[in-house]
């Protein structure tokens, strides 16, 4: 049981190339979130998906685009990265009812 | 929509030594809060939450205080040890499944030994 698992970990980008970060967990979770990490700003949501076909905006979600593509699967994707977009990006996950995230181990990208 | 702020934004104790993390919301239809340990290099991890339906929870040497009426909760560590030291995260969200916790600014905590 591998938890949450985010690809790649590390990534340097240049201004206006595109990537997607890929989120995979195996608990049978339905919910599932890309957050966005920069200092002293906390945890910021990008987008989520309540449940396989669904997207919604979080806070953040300019610049980015998602795809729900099964229950275990949920990517995010940058069209054309930005020296603003450098950040660690978390995908995370729930299960009905609790509340509690569960955490990737976070992908860090650098937008040059 | 929600507006979570977080106090200290960073802490140093004496191991030992009592360590409190305050932060406030504003949506009064917040109904859950949860408290992450991020670990440098690490992943945010669930610590302890707590539900507008009780005022205090504890776990151990963690405990976590609410006062809906003034809107804001607190960390409590006791006995604070080296393994303590991390960033601490607020969240509150309004509804249960948690798919809109907005996170405050993160508080990082320096237990000295």
């Amino acid at each position: 049981n591998a938890g949450v698992t985010q690809t790649p970990k590390f990534q340097v980008l240049k201004t206006g190339q595109s990537m997607t970060l890929q989120c995979a967990q195996d608990m049978n979770h339905n919910s599932m979130y890309w957050y966005r990490q920069d200092p002293g700003m906390g945890l910021r949501l990008i987008y989520y998906s309540a449940s396989e076909g669904t997207t919604d905006k979080g806070e953040v979600p300019n610049g980015y685009n998602v795809s729900r593509l099964n229950k275990r699967e949920f990517s995010l994707r940058l069209e054309s990265a930005a020296p603003s977009q450098t950040s660690v990006y978390f995908c995370a996950s729930t299960p009905i009812g609790t509340g509690e995230l569960f955490f990737g181990e976070g992908s860090r990208l650098t937008v040059l | 929509g929600e507006n979570v702020e977080q106090h200290p934004s960073t802490l140093s104790v004496q191991e030992g030594d009592s360590a409190v993390i305050k932060c406030t919301y504003s949506d009064s239809a917040s109904n859950y809060f949860p408290w992450y340990k991020q670990e440098l290099g690490k992943r945010p991890q669930l610590i302890i939450d707590i539900r507008s339906n009780v005022g205090e929870k504890k776990d151990q040497r963690i405990a976590v205080t609410l006062n809906k009426t003034a809107k804001h909760f607190s960390l409590h560590i006791t006995e604070t040890q080296p393994e303590d030291s991390a960033v601490y995260f607020c969240a509150a969200s309004s509804n249960n499944a948690g798919n809109m916790l907005t996170f405050g600014g993160g508080t990082r905590l320096m237990v000295k030994p």
